[in-house]
Parts: structure tokens; C-alpha cells; sequence
């Protein structure tokens, strides 16, 4: 399994980016997407999920994030996307492409980020 | 909104100790508790999911136990591999967010 982020930059307050996550080594449609961010020294905080096909790729943000962020996929190049906008200088973190693995009995109740990328470094300052 | 908290932020001990990080949920959780470990300037590594089950590859000296609000995660005797800092994660489809991160547990060298 590996999964390859690309597009981080240092952007100025107010524009928007595109990150890259490139997958291979696995079924890339079988499984969730999302991304991790970590601003320099300090914790995980997750962004954004997307589930399957089957699933019907629904799609999850962080509060922080909700109506600036939009994550999307194309199984066909096994690639997921993080489209940013209106970026703040909170936004500056390395960005984690993950891999979500789901624990599924008659419902799945339990998800988790069994792969993660090398990051991409989002710098948001003027 | 769930809550994760961990105890201790930062730990110090000696090759051969055994040790533990606590991580506390502010509601129940059932068993659905990840562990992570993360070496600086490296991506997290996923060590443990739903709560006790080993990632394959990852070393039998890591454990985990809990259920509900409190988890452990346990080292049997500290290698010089280990330090690093160490991140529990929470699933909850229930209420946003959907992923809870802890604030992380910094394990160094005494």
C-alpha cells in the first residue's frame, strides 16, 4: 500500500488549493479515503472522510473546515482529492492522506486509518 | 461532541520499563479505540484498532485494553524504537465529529 500526496505550497490568506493523493497497492474502490491535518507541534485533527461507491461516496468534514473543504475521488485513477478554499492561516498544517479501514458486523460501527501518506505542507500566509 | 482526553502528555522513562498511556473518551465508545504512533517529522502508524487488536506487524510488546470511557495502551519493555509520540482515535457516527483525535502522549528518554 502506498498512498503519495501532492499540491501543497505556500498560498496566501483568502486562495484556494488542490491536494493530490495518488493510491496504489490496493483495491483503491473498496476503501474510504480521507485526510489528517497537523499544524506544526501540535496534534492530529482529522478534515475529511469519503466513503465508496457502495457507500455512495458520502463525504464528512470538521467543523473547522465544513463549506471551505470538498474531498472527492476518481476510482478510475485511484486518486482522492482535497479541494481548499477561502484559506486561513490556520489552515497551515501538513496534510495526511489516509486509507479508512471499517469494522463491520450487521452495521459498520467502527472506522480507522489503517495507511497514511508521507504528507504535503500547506503553508497559509501573506 | 465526544471528548479525548490522555494522561500522561509526556512521559519519561528508561529502555526495559513498561509503560502506560491512558486515554479517557467523554462518553461510552463501546471498543471503537485506535492507537497511533508517530516518530518526529514521520507520518502516524496505526498500532492497535478496536481497542486490543494488534495491527500485523506491529511488535507483541504493544497491548491494548478498555472498554466505554477508558482505555490503556502498554508497552511491556521500552525499545529505543519506541519513543515517539502516541495518539489514541475515536470513531462516532452519532455525533460530529466523526474522528476524535487525542491531544497525543510524547513518550522521551529519562
Amino acid at each position: 500500500v502506498q498512498l503519495v500526496e501532492s499540491g501543497g505550497d505556500l498560498v496566501q490568506p483568502g486562495r484556494s488549493l488542490r491536494l493530490s493523493c495518488t493510491a496504489s497497492g490496493f483495491r483503491f474502490g473498496d476503501y474510504g479515503m480521507g485526510w489528517v491535518r497537523q499544524a506544526p507541534g501540535k496534534g492530529l485533527e482529522w478534515v475529511a472522510f469519503i466513503e465508496t461507491k457502495a457507500y455512495r461516496e458520502t463525504t464528512d468534514y470538521a467543523a473547522s473546515v465544513r463549506g471551505r473543504l470538498s474531498i472527492s475521488r476518481d476510482d478510475s485513477r485511484a486518486i482522492v482529492y482535497l479541494e481548499m478554499n477561502s484559506l486561513k492561516s490556520d489552515d497551515t498544517a501538513m496534510y495526511y492522506c489516509t486509507r479508512i479501514r471499517r469494522q463491520c458486523g450487521g452495521v459498520c460501527s467502527f472506522y480507522y486509518f489503517d495507511y497514511w501518506g508521507q504528507g504535503t505542507l500547506i503553508t497559509v500566509s501573506s | 461532541d465526544i471528548q479525548m482526553t490522555q494522561s500522561p502528555s509526556t512521559l519519561s522513562a528508561s529502555i526495559g520499563d513498561r509503560v502506560t498511556i491512558t486515554c479517557r473518551a467523554s462518553q461510552s465508545i463501546s471498543a471503537w479505540l485506535a492507537w497511533y504512533q508517530q516518530k518526529p517529522g514521520k507520518a502516524p502508524k496505526l498500532l492497535i484498532y478496536k481497542a486490543s487488536i494488534l495491527e500485523s506487524g506491529v511488535p507483541s510488546r504493544f497491548s491494548g485494553s478498555g472498554s466505554g470511557t477508558e482505555f490503556t495502551l502498554t508497552i511491556a519493555s521500552l525499545q529505543p524504537d519506541d519513543f515517539a509520540t502516541y495518539y489514541c482515535q475515536q470513531y462516532n457516527s452519532y455525533s460530529p465529529p466523526l474522528f476524535t483525535f487525542g491531544p497525543g502522549t510524547r513518550v522521551d528518554i529519562k
